[in-house]
């Protein structure tokens, strides 16, 4: 079964610009969320979709954050405009619908993100 | 208001030796905690998990120990073995919040096993 995939890897773009990242989750996975983690510290939640609705979008920092789940399949997080305290690395995580909260989540590698 | 915390940035531990990894929490609405594993360029990969009304559940070399009256919980891992170097996270779960698996997680702790 192929994994949780994001992309890109690494994305550096200067303040005022626009980035989208993506995310692929497991294949079934109903439930994708996006976490973030900046400058070594905790990671944290961003939002939760169920298919292609939110279910929780309490961690968005602010309105320059969108996400979308088209379909309920891939999801994409944009970032307009950036600023300089966006950079981190954004983790996208995944896992079947129906499952208790001690089932581990699939995250993918993340996209660290550096605004310059 | 982090809700988790992992007070111990760092541990460095000996090939063979116990790891003893802590995390503290402060949101007693919380019903499910679990701990996650993470390499440099990866994502984090889910280790064990131990639901509030346990106090204990193993896995191999790894076992969680919940204590709910001190809001704290721990991570064993015995033998340690230097592929286990990385950075472990505690994580929270409260089932009866607004987001069923949403996780609260604490700030990491750097493990390394040296040979």
């Amino acid at each position: 079964e192929a994994g949780v995939t994001q992309f890109p890897s690494h994305s550096v773009i200067e303040k005022g610009q626009t980035v989208t990242l993506r995310c692929d989750p497991i294949s079934g996975h109903d439930n994708l969320y996006w976490y973030r983690r900046v400058m070594g510290k905790e990671i944290k939640f961003l939002l939760h979709f169920v298919k292609e609705s939110k279910q929780d979008e309490s961690g968005m920092p602010n309105n320059r954050f969108l996400a979308e789940r088209t379909g309920g399949t891939y999801s994409t997080l944009k970032v307009q405009p950036a600023e300089l305290e966006d950079s981190g690395v954004y983790f996208c995580a995944s896992t079947p619908l129906g499952r208790g909260p001690d089932y581990g989540y699939t995250f993918g590698s993340g996209t660290r993100l550096t605004v310059v | 208001d982090q809700q988790v915390k992992q007070n111990s940035p760092s541990l460095s531990v000996q090939e063979g030796r116990i790891s003893i990894l802590n995390c503290d929490y402060t949101n007693s609405m919380f019903d499910y905690f679990l701990w996650y594993k993470k390499y440099p360029a990866e994502g984090p990969t889910f280790l064990i998990s131990i639901s509030s009304i346990k106090d204990k559940n193993e896995d191999g070399r790894f076992t969680v120990f919940l204590n709910k009256s001190a809001k704290h919980l721990s991570l064993h891992i015995v033998p340690s073995q230097p592929g286990d170097s990385a950075v472990y996270f505690c994580a929270a779960s409260a089932t009866g919040g607004t987001s069923y698996g949403k996780l609260t997680f604490g700030q990491g702790t750097i493990l390394t096993v040296h040979p």
